[in-house]
């Protein structure tokens, strides 16, 4: 069992490149959800998935998009990437909406030069 | 909307002492969760303890145990005989419907 994956683990840009974090989960679990991490501001949701095919806006989606075509798959995508977005992703998964425990990937580092 | 406050960036404690984490929320949902999350400095999430907000009760979890204060949207972590690898960031976090928010955290030092 291998829980939350994240591909890549780090990744450096070039303002106005486009990426792709990969995040893959294998317990079969509804929900997956995407924060970003900055210092002094703990985590904060950036899109979300209650189920395969579906995806809404968290807390600060601008800059990013989403997509959920395999339950076990959920993808961040940056379009265009700016120095703003630099900071460390964390997906996570869980059964059944945020009343649960939350199940997190090691994270990933990106910094958008 | 929800919001979550941690008003401690850095707390410290000597070994075996007990510490408190102060953690306070504010949410217009009557069905909600409050969470301790822990990240040791492997950057890794994990759960260290979970409330209803429906229960009166606190919850506890060996040495960990939280004072759920629902009137004043309180949600403290105490610690008890803290041991080197309880040193980490502390996350407080709300759940409710789809929506999750956690505060900015507070960084615990144990002395030995």
């Amino acid at each position: 069992n291998a829980g939350v994956t994240q591909t890549p683990k780090f990744r450096v840009l070039k303002t106005g490149q486009s990426m792709t974090l990969l995040c893959a989960q294998d317990m079969n679990h509804e929900y997956m959800y995407w924060y970003r991490q900055d210092p002094g501001m703990g985590l904060r949701l950036i899109h979300y998935s209650v189920g395969e095919g579906t995806t809404a806006k968290g807390e600060v989606p601008d800059g990013y998009n989403v997509s959920r075509l395999k339950k076990q798959n959920f993808l961040l995508g940056l379009e265009s990437a700016a120095p703003s977005q630099t900071s460390v992703y964390f997906c996570a998964s869980t059964t059944s909406g945020s009343y649960n425990e939350q199940f997190f990937g090691p994270g990933t580092r990106l910094t958008v030069l | 909307a929800q919001t979550v406050t941690q008003s401690q960036p850095e707390m410290s404690v000597q070994e075996a002492e007990t510490v408190t984490l102060s953690c306070t929320y504010d949410t217009s949902e009557s069905d909600y969760y409050l969470f301790w999350y822990k990240q040791p400095p492997s950057r890794q999430m994990i759960l260290v303890i979970r409330q209803e907000a429906y229960k009166q009760q606190n919850a506890t979890e060996n040495r960990f145990s939280v004072n759920f204060q629902k009137a004043a949207k309180s949600f403290s972590l105490k610690i008890s005989d803290s041991q080197l690898g309880d040193a980490a960031m502390y996350f407080c976090a709300s759940g409710a419907g789809d929506d999750m928010r956690f505060g900015a955290g507070t960084r615990l030092t144990v002395k030995p």
